[in-house]
């Protein structure tokens, strides 16, 4: 059974540019988060979706958006990027709510904005 | 605000040995709780969770305990290999579909 793919494993982007995230869930599972990793402050959630839906945002800024297409698949995007954005970003999927059944995490992109 | 934490950023033991990690919830309300290890360049991995109607659950050479008294929970690991040298986060189920993660513990095996 295949795990949660992200890709790329690693980006490298310029300050001002736009980035898009890939994640595939484990099949079957359809909740799919994404958080983001820093040293400084941890694993911090940026959001949740389940069926297409968006039920949950974590507090980060309008540039952050995601979505979630009919094969649980999802994408992130961060506009206008910032070097505070360099970051590993993670997804979990699960088959049901997160907190209630098992996430599992895929290996993360790792994005570094020079 | 909701918050997860950790007392120990670093621990180090000794192969062999048994190794706890502690962790600080702040939420009396939280039902379910995991503990995640995470390799270096790797995602977090599952290690074992409980629920809040449970005070202690045993997996394969690993043992959370949980105290909701104090709103403690910890992470027991027997036999410490090196294989188990990582970072172990607990994580809370937060409110409306999130996990709340702490800051993290690095476990350092000697050999």
């Amino acid at each position: 059974k295949a795990g949660v793919t992200q890709t790329p494993r690693y980006l490298i982007k310029t300050r001002g540019q736009q980035v898009t995230l890939s994640c595939s869930p484990i099949s079957g599972h359809r909740s799919v988060s994404w958080y983001q990793q820093t040293p400084g402050q941890g694993l911090q959630f940026l959001f949740e979706y389940f069926s297409e839906t968006q039920r949950n945002k974590g507090n980060f800024p309008g540039r952050f958006s995601g979505r979630q297409f009919s094969n649980s698949r999802s994408e992130m995007n961060v506009s206008t990027l910032e070097l505070g954005d360099s970051a590993l970003y993670l997804c979990a999927s699960s088959w049901g709510p997160p907190g209630e059944t098992e996430a599992f995490f895929g290996q993360g992109t790792r994005l570094t904005v020079v | 605000g909701e918050s997860v934490g950790l007392h120990l950023p670093t621990l180090s033991v000794q192969e062999g040995d048994n190794s706890i990690i502690n962790c600080a919830y702040s939420n009396s309300a939280s039902d379910y709780f995991i503990w995640y290890k995470q390799e270096s360049g790797k995602g977090p991995q599952f290690i074992i969770d409980i629920r809040s109607n449970m005070d202690k659950r045993q997996g394969q050479r690993v043992t959370v305990l949980l105290n909701k008294t104090v709103k403690h929970l910890s992470l027991q690991i027997a036999a410490t290999q090196p294989g188990d040298s990582a970072v172990y986060f607990c994580a809370e189920k937060g409110s409306s579909y999130k996990l709340i993660f702490g800051s993290g513990t690095r476990l350092l095996v000697r050999p």
